[in-house]
């Protein structure tokens, strides 16, 4: 079945340090794929999405692209900031299933000094 | 304010009652989700509604049941709870006729003991 796969579970990196979560996908048709970040006891919010015209999305200084090729949408900063320690979830969705979102197992981020 | 609100943030209760959490969004959305962030944050759908029709409805156990009275409100119900229950709750909503993305509420934080 359709499915997202984050592989680390933790991260922990420097300041100042680039960035890079993975996401893989399994998905039976054309998915659209997503970022969501959590802060400690905050709600689950969208950092990027991708798009169908390949077009590469961008917020907050981080970056995602859509590689169908190698089915992949790998979140990528190129300077990591302490503020941006939080729990990050690879999201996959297809329109057949009622715009469904269904979410990888998340990366914790830790940024240290 | 237009967002997705959740009540209560935090119930503590025994294995063997019933719960009901809440759910209300204001953004004129016309679909609704709960989904369950367990202990090892996986966060997973539970159930979906569109125009308070039941549109998904994963593998849940039947002492869950969810509620509409309208596409404003999404109400979860946990008839005689078990351990395994603990875990926050999150409701979220979106726009299925304008694609739009989704918005998530702060979650209940349920505890069985």
């Amino acid at each position: 079945g359709d499915s997202v796969t984050q592989t680390e579970g933790l991260v922990t990196l420097t300041e100042g340090l680039p960035v890079m979560l993975n996401c893989t996908y399994q998905s039976t048709y054309s998915p659209f794929l997503f970022w969501y970040v959590q802060h400690l006891n905050e709600a689950p919010k969208l950092l990027l999405k991708s798009f169908t015209d390949n077009k590469r999305p961008e917020h907050q200084g981080f970056h995602a692209t859509l590689h169908k090729s190698s089915s992949s949408f790998h979140l990528q900063k190129s300077s990591a900031q302490l503020s941006d320690s939080a729990l990050y979830y690879c999201a996959l969705r297809w329109g057949s299933n009622y715009n469904v979102l269904y979410f990888g197992s998340g990366t914790k981020l830790t940024v240290e000094p | 304010e237009t967002a997705v609100f959740q009540t209560p943030n935090y119930h503590v209760t025994q294995v063997g009652n019933e719960v009901s959490f809440n759910c209300k969004q204001t953004l004129g959305h016309d679909t609704m989700y709960w989904y369950k962030q367990d202990s090892k944050k996986l966060l997973k759908i539970m159930f979906s509604y569109n125009n308070k029709q039941l549109i998904v409805n994963e593998t849940v156990p039947r002492r869950f049941s969810p509620q509409s009275s309208d596409k404003a409100h999404l109400n979860l119900r946990i008839k005689s709870v078990e351990p395994e229950d603990s875990a926050v709750y999150l409701c979220a909503s979106s726009d299925r006729a304008s694609n739009s993305d989704y918005t998530f509420g702060s979650g209940t934080r349920l505890l069985v003991i």
